[in-house]
């Protein structure tokens, strides 16, 4: 069972424009999220975390907005550059439990810039 | 600054041989973790070292696999007789351990374990 969710395998946006990523979860425990891009053969890249007592968290041109209620979150990316070109993994973290058993991550969603 | 730096970061081995694999956090991180990522899936955790004890190990660890940490500083993961089902890229990562910043990992590079 994914306790975590993207439901999105790719998206195409044009440079400039916003990029908008989605994640949902299902575990009510999780009270830390992050997120974190990846090139290929690389390993993932942290980007932007939120707490779950915070509905917004914003870092430059990346903000992360949490709907604990519909246990939903968003990466938003503005503007687009090509450079954003990749994967995005959402995580979260039941922080709770002393972060002992680790990240549950989603599936990734490929990012892609077009010029 | 260094990040967390694993080695080897290619693998090829025979179906039924041992295969080890280092990873060396950061510094002062004394938290440690292995995941383990498959083709179209996100990381999945293995297991957990907070210095040098293992404090977590996931379902996903079998029998077969091994990690240890001995001196709370590098840490080897080691595969028993290895099975084709075990080709995944191996990911290490290291945190802080101050509350809550623990909570953000740090990865490194990756061991791309691909077994014949």
């Amino acid at each position: 069972d994914q306790q975590v969710k993207q439901n999105s395998p790719s998206l195409s946006v044009q440079e400039g424009r916003i990029s908008i990523l989605n994640c949902d979860y299902t575990n009510s425990m999780f009270d830390y999220f992050l997120w974190y891009k990846k090139y290929p053969a690389e390993g993932p890249t942290f980007l932007i975390s939120i707490s779950s007592i915070k509905d917004k968290n914003e870092d430059g041109r990346f903000t992360v907005f949490l709907n604990k209620s519909a246990k939903h979150l968003s990466l938003h990316i503005v503007p687009s550059q090509p450079g954003d070109s990749a994967v995005y993994f959402c995580a979260a973290s039941e922080g709770s439990g002393g972060g002992a058993d680790g990240l549950t991550f989603g599936k990734g969603t490929h990012l892609i810039i077009q010029p | 600054d260094t990040g967390v730096s694993q080695d080897p970061r290619h693998k090829i081995t025979k179906r039924g041989q041992n295969v080890t694999f280092r990873c060396d956090p950061i510094s002062e991180h004394n938290r440690l973790y292995w995941y383990r990522q498959t083709l179209g899936q996100g990381p999945e955790f293995l297991t957990y070292f907070q210095n040098e004890a293992q404090l977590e190990k996931s379902r996903l660890l079998s029998d077969r696999f091994s990690a240890e940490r001995p001196k709370g500083s590098f840490s080897t993961l080691e595969i028993q007789r290895t099975e084709q089902g075990d080709s995944a890229m191996y990911l290490c990562a290291s945190s802080p351990d101050l509350e809550p910043r623990w909570v953000t990992q740090y990865f490194g590079p990756g061991t791309r374990l691909t077994v014949l």
